[in-house]
């Protein structure tokens, strides 16, 4: 069984830039969560999806957006970076609608200038 | 104000110590969750505690619920250099949905 995986593990954008950042979910998992994690703070949650639809969000404005895959793969969108988006993203896979244990990638590390 | 209040946010220790750290609300929760991040991973999680005073064990770590259910302590006993790390205290929304995390207790043991 494979577990979570992220890409890429870390880049650097400049204010206003959009950015793609990608997650493979566990094998067997039918929700993907992300979640920001800024520097020294808990992580924050952004959305999660289940079969391919947003199933809850969290206080992030509409320029995050996400999108799941059939193959349980999942995208985070970031539209019009600022230089407070510099953070950990997390992604985790569940199953059940997240009530089951969340798995989390080792994140990807996103620096905006 | 956050749900979940974490103390202390940072403890460097000497690898033997015994140490509690502690995961504080004034809200009443179904259940928590212990989660431990070390540097260049996400959050793995270590226990979840479900009724009012329960008491886990995990190895050298004993997690406790209050029994109230609005706090929880998490112990190590005998701290290793191997404990080194971040632990996230986190509750699931009623919609089991969106875990609300803590701000953390960053911890360093030292050889």
């Amino acid at each position: 069984e494979t577990g979570v995986t992220q890409s890429p593990t870390h880049l650097i954008k400049t204010r206003g830039q959009q950015v793609t950042l990608r997650c493979s979910s566990q094998s067997g998992h039918n929700t993907v969560s992300w979640y920001q994690q800024a520097l020294g703070q808990g992580p924050q949650f952004i959305f999660q999806y289940y079969r391919e639809e947003e199933n809850g969000r969290g206080n992030f404005p509409p320029r995050f957006s996400g999108l799941q895959f059939p193959n349980y793969s999942s995208e985070l969108n970031v539209n019009a970076l600022e230089l407070d988006d510099s953070a950990l993203y997390l992604c985790a896979s569940g199953g059940r609608r997240g009530r089951d244990e969340q798995f989390f990638g080792p994140g990807t590390r996103l620096t905006v200038l | 104000t956050q749900l979940l209040e974490q103390s202390p946010q940072f403890l460097s220790i000497q690898e033997g110590e015994n140490l509690t750290v502690y995961c504080n609300s004034s809200s009443v929760f179904s259940s928590l969750q212990w989660y431990r991040q070390e540097p260049g991973e996400g959050p793995v999680l270590l226990v979840t505690v479900v009724t009012g005073g329960e008491v886990k064990k995990l190895k050298r770590l004993t997690f406790q619920f209050g029994d109230a259910r609005k706090d929880s302590s998490l112990h190590i006993t005998a701290a290793q250099p191997g404990d080194t790390g971040l632990y996230l205290c986190a509750v699931l929304n009623n919609a089991g949905n969106m875990l609300t995390f803590g701000g953390g207790t960053r911890l360093m043991v030292k050889p």
